[in-house]
């Protein structure tokens, strides 16, 4: 049984730019929730997604935006890059009879 | 609002020492609670989990942990480290957990050296 995946495992992007992740949940579950980790801190809560619609969302500008699929795949887009978005970007899933696995991450430089 | 505290941001012991990581946490019902570790370079990785009944939780790795509602603590011990442990620990609780609103609360991690 594959865990959460995600893809692409590292990218560079150049200031201004745009950038998509992409995360498979693990099998069965239904919810995504993405974090942000920066250099030398804890994993931050971005958003998450639930039957394709925005559920919570933590303190992140309209920059970064998602989106889940109705196979309950989902994507987060992070508009007009700043440097301060480097970082590595992991993807979590769960459901209500299971708790939360955390993918390998995307570890994204911004240029 | 809830919170995850790691007094230590930065703990060395010795190869063959005994180590214990601190965790104190701010949740009003009884919480999920999560040690996970962080190599250089890598992702998270689980080490173990306290979802209810006993207290002590056994890892991987030679970890354990001790739940005490009474202290709000979750604190992380290894008899005998080695010097592979030498990573980023995070200690977490989870909001909400079994929910559609469930989200993962991490503390800022402490950092563990390991002398040979």
């Amino acid at each position: 049984d594959a865990g959460v995946t995600q893809s692409p495992t590292h990218l560079i992007k150049t200031r201004g730019q745009q950038v998509t992740l992409r995360c498979s949940p693990k099998s069965g579950h239904d919810t995504v929730s993405w974090y942000q980790q920066a250099l030398g801190q804890g994993p931050q809560f971005i958003f998450q997604y639930y039957e394709e619609e925005e559920r919570q969302r933590g303190n992140f500008p309209d920059r970064f935006s998602g989106h889940q699929f109705p196979n309950y795949s989902s994507e987060l887009n992070v508009n007009a890059l700043l440097l301060g978005d480097s970082a590595l970007y992991l993807c979590a899933s769960s459901t209500l009879r299971d708790t939360i696995y955390f993918g390998e991450g995307s570890w994204l430089t911004v240029v | 609002a809830q919170s995850v505290t790691q007094p230590d941001i930065h703990i060395t012991v010795s190869e063959g020492a005994s180590l214990e990581l601190r965790c104190n946490y701010s949740y009003g019902a009884t919480p999920y609670l999560f040690w996970y570790v962080q190599s250089p370079g890598q992702g998270l990785q689980l080490l173990l989990k306290y979802f209810s009944g006993d207290t002590l939780v056994q890892g991987i790795k030679g970890f354990e942990a001790e739940f005490k509602r009474s202290q709000s603590s979750f604190n992380l011990r290894k008899p005998s480290v080695h010097w592979s442990d030498a990573a980023e620990y995070f200690c977490a609780v989870v909001h909400e957990p079994k929910t559609s609103y469930d989200k993962v609360i991490f503390g800022p991690g402490t950092s563990l050296s390991v002398i040979p």
